[in-house]
C-alpha cells in the first residue's frame, strides 16, 4: 500500500512562473491537508480539502495560491506568479474517511520549492 | 488566537531518557498530536492525547493536562536515531486540521 505521493520532489521556478505541486493521498484516504514549512519553521497549515470540496483554507495566501481536491485525480496545489518567499517545503498529508485530523496524519515527502 | 511553545533544542546522550514539554493556548481545545521529522522529511505520527493521563507507546510516552493546558512527550532509552525535530499539535479553533509549532531539535550523542 502506497503512501501519500508528492510530485515533484524538487521544483525551481522563476518569478512570475507558476507552481503546481501534485499530492496522491494514501488508497482510501479522502482527506487531504496541505502544510508549507520555511527552514527551521513548523509546519504551516494552509489547506483542507476533502473531494471537489474545500473545507478551511483559513491558511492560504489571500492571493496567488489555490488549491482543488477533484473527483478523480491528486490534490493540487497550485502557486501563481511565484515570488521568493515562496520558497519552501510543502508537505501533503491526507487521513480516511471518518477520521478527522486529531487521529494519525500520513505525510508525503514533500515538494521542495525554490524561485530564483 | 492559539499560541504553542516548546523548548527550541535538547540535547541528551544514548541510553538517557528525555522530555520535550509543550503548553498550549487554544479556544476550544481537542487533544494533542505529537509528530516526529528527520532531516526536513516527511512528519510522522507518534501519539495522540484526547484525555489528560500518560499513553505509553513502546519507549515514547506522551502525558496531557487539560488544566494546565500542557504537555509532554518523554522518549527513554534514547538512540542515536531519535536525533530529529518533535512537535506538539493541538487542533485549530475550528477542528479541522493540526497546528504545528517551531518544534523542539533533539540531538543524541554517543
Amino acid at each position: 500500500n502506497a503512501g501519500v505521493m508528492q510530485n515533484p520532489r524538487h521544483l525551481v521556478r522563476r518569478r512570475g512562473q507558476e507552481a503546481r505541486l501534485r499530492c496522491s493521498p494514501m488508497k482510501g484516504h479522502s482527506h487531504v491537508y496541505w502544510y508549507r514549512q520555511l527552514p527551521e519553521e513548523g509546519l504551516k497549515f494552509m489547506v483542507y480539502l476533502q473531494k471537489e470540496n474545500i473545507i478551511d483554507e483559513s491558511g492560504m495566501p489571500k492571493e496567488r495560491f489555490s488549491a482543488e481536491f477533484p473527483k478523480e485525480g491528486p490534490s493540487i496545489l497550485r502557486i501563481q506568479q511565484v515570488v521568493r518567499g515562496d520558497s519552501a517545503a510543502y508537505f501533503c498529508a491526507s487521513s480516511p474517511p471518518g477520521q478527522g485530523p486529531d487521529w494519525e496524519l500520513f505525510f508525503g515527502e514533500g515538494s521542495r520549492l525554490t524561485v530564483l | 488566537g492559539q499560541s504553542l511553545e516548546q523548548p527550541s533544542e535538547v540535547t541528551a546522550v544514548e541510553g538517557a531518557i528525555v522530555q520535550i514539554n509543550c503548553t498550549y493556548q487554544t479556544s476550544g481545545f481537542y487533544g494533542l498530536s505529537w509528530y516526529q521529522q528527520h532531516d526536513g522529511g516527511a512528519p510522522t505520527f507518534l501519539s495522540y492525547n484526547a484525555l489528560d493521563g500518560l499513553e505509553e507507546t513502546g519507549r515514547f510516552s506522551s502525558f496531557l493536562s487539560r488544566s494546565d493546558s500542557y504537555g509532554y512527550l518523554l522518549l527513554q532509552e534514547l538512540q542515536m536515531k531519535d536525533s530529529a525535530s518533535y512537535f506538539c499539535a493541538p487542533l485549530n479553533q475550528a477542528g479541522t486540521a493540526l497546528i504545528f509549532g517551531k518544534g523542539t531539535t533533539l540531538s543524541v550523542s554517543s
